[in-house]
């Protein structure tokens, strides 16, 4: 069965400081990569995509992708507040866009 | 702005009851959409795709006589759950692709939700 892992944490960070958030997933195939942010009660926001391997940065933030270990991070500097929430991994189903595994999601606290 | 348009947002129904909830791209055509489902404190998993003038396609273990999925254009999506039951209350999200979006990729772009309660 294809599974993206994450740990559901919590992750608690002081402000100012990087949060590092770890995902690994089972299908060889996969060829697209995303981070979703989700709020308590909202439907998740997408924060980045990545498809090759390597760092993909926007901002604050920054994505690695290790395809050969099936492993992939998502790097937030300079952490806030604001920042609280859960990130979800999700990976496409064998190269299929909108079919996507996501992991349970790994909830980030930001502390004042 | 949001570029899919789900309503309602919040459903409160009586078992045995059917619920439907609409899933609208704004701006876009989207031959296909996505509905997933979100129990608290689990993964969205997806249920269904939606595809514009056929049939839907389900994912293994979703009832497709339970869960009923019409598409009938390119611009609206719909989900009923017939005769809900208490088990049912969940988190409905649709999605659809956003072709070339801000970032200039293909990306998959969620509604805000429906929260179903079946009482």
């Amino acid at each position: 069965q294809k599974e993206v892992e994450q740990n559901s944490g919590p992750l608690s960070v002081p402000e100012g400081a990087i949060a590092s958030l770890n995902c690994t997933y089972s299908d060889r195939g996969s060829q697209s990569f995303f981070w979703y942010r989700q709020y308590s009660g909202k439907s998740p926001e997408l924060i980045m995509f990545i498809y090759s391997n390597g760092d993909k940065e926007d901002g604050r933030f920054t994505a690695q992708l290790n395809k050969a270990s099936q492993y992939v991070s998502l790097l937030i500097r300079d952490s806030q507040p604001s920042d609280s929430a859960t990130y979800l991994c999700a990976v496409d189903r064998g190269g299929s866009q909108g079919n996507l595994i996501f992991g349970k999601g790994t909830k980030l606290s930001v502390k004042p | 702005g949001a570029v899919v348009s789900q309503h309602p947002s919040r459903v409160i129904c009586k078992s045995g009851t059917s619920v439907k909830i609409e899933c609208r791209s704004l701006d876009f055509q989207a031959t296909t959409m996505f509905w997933y489902r979100q129990f608290p404190k689990q993964s969205l998993m997806l249920m269904a795709t939606s595809n514009e003038g056929s049939k839907a396609t389900y994912e293994q273990g979703v009832e497709k006589d339970k869960f009923l999925i019409n598409h009938a254009s390119l611009t609206l999506s719909t989900l009923t759950v017939t005769s809900a039951h208490p088990e049912d209350s969940s988190f409905y999200i649709c999605s659809a692709i956003l072709a070339g979006g801000s970032s200039g990729a293909n990306v998959l772009t969620f509604g805000a939700g429906s929260r179903l309660t079946v009482l």
